[in-house]
């Protein structure tokens, strides 16, 4: 089985501060991760994922994620925050890649303060 | 490349009434369909997972004669909420995975349905 948890449901960031939003798995196999980022009303979008073919993974809008296997984390980043950054930010884990079940945390609220 | 469209992207309906949800791959074929609820400030809970030609596969506690799901093509899936009440209203989100494409979900915008 797999899970993931997401430390903290609200993070405020001022307007060109690090980002960091934090993301601990479980998993029974080796995991595929992923970060999504959900705006207003609208679907999700991916960020970035892993697949185990590297442990820093860049993905888009400026973001990366680190994949610790000792830390079981994988905590996204973004050095600068901007504005249009404000969104709900999802984990998730997969066993398969996401072929099938994705199993996503309850999400964190990133506020930017300007 | 990868889109996913659901249509409507908003419905309202009356206590008792059906809605259909369509979900779309627009330009790749999608074996496998996936459908999310949402309630407000939560995360998504997978309900169903529907791979074409065949039934769906409903996570537990899903009632699947109240939710039902469709997948007659490659493009097309389809989530029906028969008898919809109040407790219905969610945001309802679909995604599919391209064949053969490395294992990422590619999601629709959502529906928004709201039961009076």
């Amino acid at each position: 089985a797999q899970s993931v948890t997401q430390l903290g449901s609200h993070v405020s960031v001022s307007e060109g501060a690090l980002v960091l939003l934090r993301c601990n798995y479980s998993s029974s196999v080796p995991p595929y991760l992923f970060w999504y980022v959900q705006y207003p009303n609208q679907g999700l979008q991916l960020l970035l994922k892993y697949t185990s073919a590297a442990t820093l993974v860049k993905g888009i809008n400026g973001f990366e994620a680190e994949f610790k296997k000792s830390e079981t984390s994988f905590h996204l980043t973004k050095p600068s925050a901007h504005m249009s950054d404000a969104a709900e930010y999802f984990c998730a884990v997969s066993a398969d890649g996401g072929y099938q079940k994705v199993t996503f945390g309850i999400g964190t609220k990133l506020q930017v303060i300007p | 490349g990868a889109v996913v469209s659901q249509h409507p992207s908003w419905v309202i309906c009356k206590s008792g009434t059906s809605v259909k949800i369509e979900c779309r791959s627009l330009d790749f074929q999608a074996t496998t369909m996936f459908w999310y609820r949402q309630f407000p400030k939560q995360s998504l809970m997978l309900m169903a997972t529907s791979n074409e030609g065949s039934k769906a596969t409903y996570e537990q506690g899903v009632e699947k004669d109240k939710f039902l799901i469709n997948h007659a093509s490659l493009t097309l899936s389809t989530l029906t909420v028969t008898s919809a009440h109040p407790e219905d209203s969610s945001f309802y989100i679909c995604s599919a995975t391209r064949d053969r494409g490395g294992g990422e979900q590619y999601f629709g915008p959502g529906t928004r349905l709201t039961v009076t």
